[in-house]
């Protein structure tokens, strides 16, 4: 069956180093993924698409790369902030409206 | 544009009520989707539609769930009768495409004692 996961539940880091969240899949042969924000009590907001033929993305200070060899997407956010705080979800075209994975919380300490 | 915009914010109910939940998509959007997010299952997409009509209901839990979109800006997913493993944020989402980037509203936090 298809499955995504994102390496874990829960990620501390210390403000200005780099944070890096992990979305893995599994059974799917997505043309492209998406990463989405969520803080608490609102609903997720989106950051970045990238697609199959990409192997990497910028935002700002968000960096995405795409390895479809290894079924996996990585998310970077460089010199980290405690506004950066909040649970990152990826989520994934197939043949059905995007899947999402159960997102990581991530925790900036100041 | 407001965004999606969803209501109640927040809703609590006893077992067997009925519950029913509203939701005005971004104009122009032609896809509007429902999900429902809880810390066990994350989130899931339990139906969506395109140009107000449902292609896939697949992810509605049981008869219990019914979803409707009588026109363009107005969608609603009812719970008849509510039980309490129903308690979660239920998310309204719409979006131009049915994979392009989805426009989430605030949700709307269910809770069935």
């Amino acid at each position: 069956s298809q499955k995504i996961e994102q390496n874990s539940e829960a990620l501390n880091i210390q403000e200005g180093k780099t944070a890096t969240l992990t979305c893995n899949y599994t059974n799917y042969s997505p043309a492209y993924l998406q990463w989405y924000r969520q803080d608490p009590g609102r609903g997720p907001v989106f950051l970045l698409l990238i697609r199959e033929n990409e192997k990497e993305k910028r935002k700002e200070r968000l960096k995405v790369t795409f390895d479809t060899t290894l079924k996996q997407s990585l998310f970077h956010i460089t010199a980290s902030q405690p506004a950066d705080s909040a649970t990152y979800l990826c989520a994934l075209e197939g043949n059905t409206p995007l899947v999402f994975g159960k997102g990581t919380r991530l925790s900036v300490i100041a | 544009d407001a965004g999606v915009i969803q209501s109640p914010r927040h809703e609590v109910t006893e077992m067997g009520q009925e519950v029913t939940l509203r939701c005005k998509p971004i104009s122009g959007h032609d896809y509007l989707f429902w999900y429902r997010q809880t810390m066990m299952r994350g989130l899931e997409l339990l139906i969506y539609f395109n140009n107000n009509v449902p292609i896939d209901d697949s992810g509605m839990p049981e008869d219990r769930f019914s979803a409707k979109m009588p026109n363009a800006s107005f969608s609603t997913l009812k719970i008849q009768p509510s039980e309490p493993r129903d308690s979660a944020v239920y998310f309204c989402a719409s979006s131009l495409g049915v994979n392009t980037e989805a426009f989430f509203g605030q949700g709307t936090r269910l809770t069935v004692v």
